[in-house]
């Protein structure tokens, strides 16, 4: 148990669906972050948030679409994807140091969200 | 931008061994964070171990050690008395200051062998 959960475990949508992946975290946090795992590839940094406010985007299609409504809750809203956006969607929260500017950074993942577009 | 080399895809030990994963990164700052994580099969992103960069002293947590260069941009992870349970993907790993750009790298699979 990390602290950070993700719901949805699993999710199977069709490429005409809207549906939203949940991340929360009650670990005093201040940034979030979405990650898209695929078979075979690195990790890919989709998006960003630090203090509620996004500070990457990466280039994401924008059938992805974030929401950070508070420091604890961080969305990724998904629209009329397409096959290729199966994956294991990952969602982490870090916290800088709070022992001085670099102490004791922490950062650690929910268990994922594996996406099936059907 | 910041990027995460891992050279090694695969590697493998026997029980009790020692093994040594390398990995090398990319950046023009001077303060940041770096980490290891694995990730076994069950698809959980487990942090094993993290060093600030502007500490001298490699980090070290029970069997997973560091060896962090800064000048070389190096950061490689020694795992002692590896055992069945560390069988894993591991993942290398750099963090910006406050968290704005948060990288990794392609990932070194680690079996270790009975």
């Amino acid at each position: 148990e990390t602290g950070v959960t993700q719901t949805p475990r699993h999710l199977v949508m069709g490429m005409t669906n809207k549906k939203s992946l949940k991340c929360e975290q009650h670990l005093g946090h201040n940034a979030m972050y979405w990650y898209k795992q695929s078979a075979k590839k690195p990790l890919e940094l989709m998006f960003v948030y630090n203090f509620k406010e996004q500070t990457e985007n990466n280039s994401v299609p924008s059938r992805f679409s974030p929401e950070c409504p508070n420091s604890s809750h961080l969305f990724l809203h998904l629209h009329t994807l397409q096959p290729e956006d199966s994956a294991l969607y990952l969602c982490a929260s870090s916290q800088e140091g709070r022992t001085g500017p670099f102490g004791n950074t922490e950062a650690f993942f929910g268990q994922g969200t594996r996406l099936t577009v059907v | 931008a910041q990027t995460v080399t891992q050279s090694q895809p695969e590697m493998s030990v026997q029980e009790a061994e020692t093994v040594t994963l390398s990995c090398t990164y990319d950046t023009s700052e001077s303060n940041y964070y770096l980490f290891w994580y694995k990730q076994p099969p069950s698809r959980q992103m487990i942090l094993v171990i993290r060093q600030e960069a502007y500490k001298q002293q490699n980090a070290t947590e029970n069997r997973f050690s560091v060896n962090f260069q800064k000048a070389a941009k190096s950061f490689s992870l020694k795992i002692s008395d590896s055992q069945l349970g560390d069988t894993a993907m591991y993942f290398c790993a750099f963090m910006s200051p406050r968290g704005q750009n948060f990288v990794f790298g392609p990932g070194t699979r680690l079996s270790v062998l009975p």
